[in-house]
């Protein structure tokens, strides 16, 4: 599976959009984009996942690059419960393992 | 809904003893449930893979005598750590998978292992 790069921690003020970035440069053609977060001694939650279109669901937007190589978690409305470790995953098809990396720290201040 | 749990959600024992932990898909049914530990400030690491009715996938470095993991059912996996030692403590994690739904897996909340 592909790895991907996030920055270690962001900062949102509570009502703005927060904006997650995510660099996957190597990720082949079959290869999906997840992202789930873990709000502090809570398990993983799904939020969202897209392969080349941009997605969006009652919690989140996707935006996807064109080249695929790069997306971005959009958090429309932050609210201090949306702070968390953000994980954007990387992996093909349904038989593979998710692979967690060090993820994006997100605090959510008033 | 998709809904996981676990229990205990939290347990302290002595060191030499053996702990049993349960992952349970409350509301539907899971061919394929996973076993995550997390130390303190770090990711997610995947112990195992478990599939009913046949024998758990270990990843590589993961004792399979030592995490003994037993999913005889479609909705409960069992991670039972044996002779469990300080370094044993940790945040265990189970996740599972809709069969209608194999791309998405589903975490349970998690149990918090202290070994005295």
């Amino acid at each position: 599976d592909a790895k991907t790069t996030q920055p270690t921690s962001m900062d949102c003020a509570e009502g703005r959009a927060a904006n997650l970035p995510c660099n996957h440069s190597t990720i082949s053609g079959n290869e999906y984009v997840y992202w789930y977060r873990q709000i502090h001694s809570q398990g993983p939650q799904y939020i969202i996942h897209g392969l080349k279109n941009n997605e969006t669901n009652e919690m989140a937007s996707l935006i996807i690059t064109e080249d695929r190589k790069s997306s971005t978690l959009i958090l429309p409305h932050a609210t201090l419960r949306d702070t968390a470790v953000y994980y954007c995953i990387v992996k093909a098809g349904t038989a593979s393992k998710l692979t967690f990396g060090t993820g994006t720290r997100l605090q959510v201040t008033l | 809904g998709a809904v996981v749990s676990q229990h205990p959600s939290r347990v302290i024992c002595k060191s030499g003893t053996s702990v049993k932990i349960e992952c349970r898909s409350l509301d539907f049914q899971a061919t394929t449930m996973f076993w995550y530990r997390q130390f303190p400030k770090q990711s997610l690491m995947l112990m195992a893979t478990s599939n009913e009715g046949s024998k758990a996938t270990y990843e590589q470095g993961v004792e399979k005598d030592k995490f003994l993991i037993n999913h005889a059912s479609l909705t409960l996996s069992t991670l039972t750590v044996t002779s469990a030692h300080p370094e044993d403590s940790s945040f265990y994690i189970c996740s599972a998978r809709k069969p209608a739904d194999q791309e998405t897996q589903y975490f349970g909340p998690g149990t918090r292992l202290l070994v005295l």
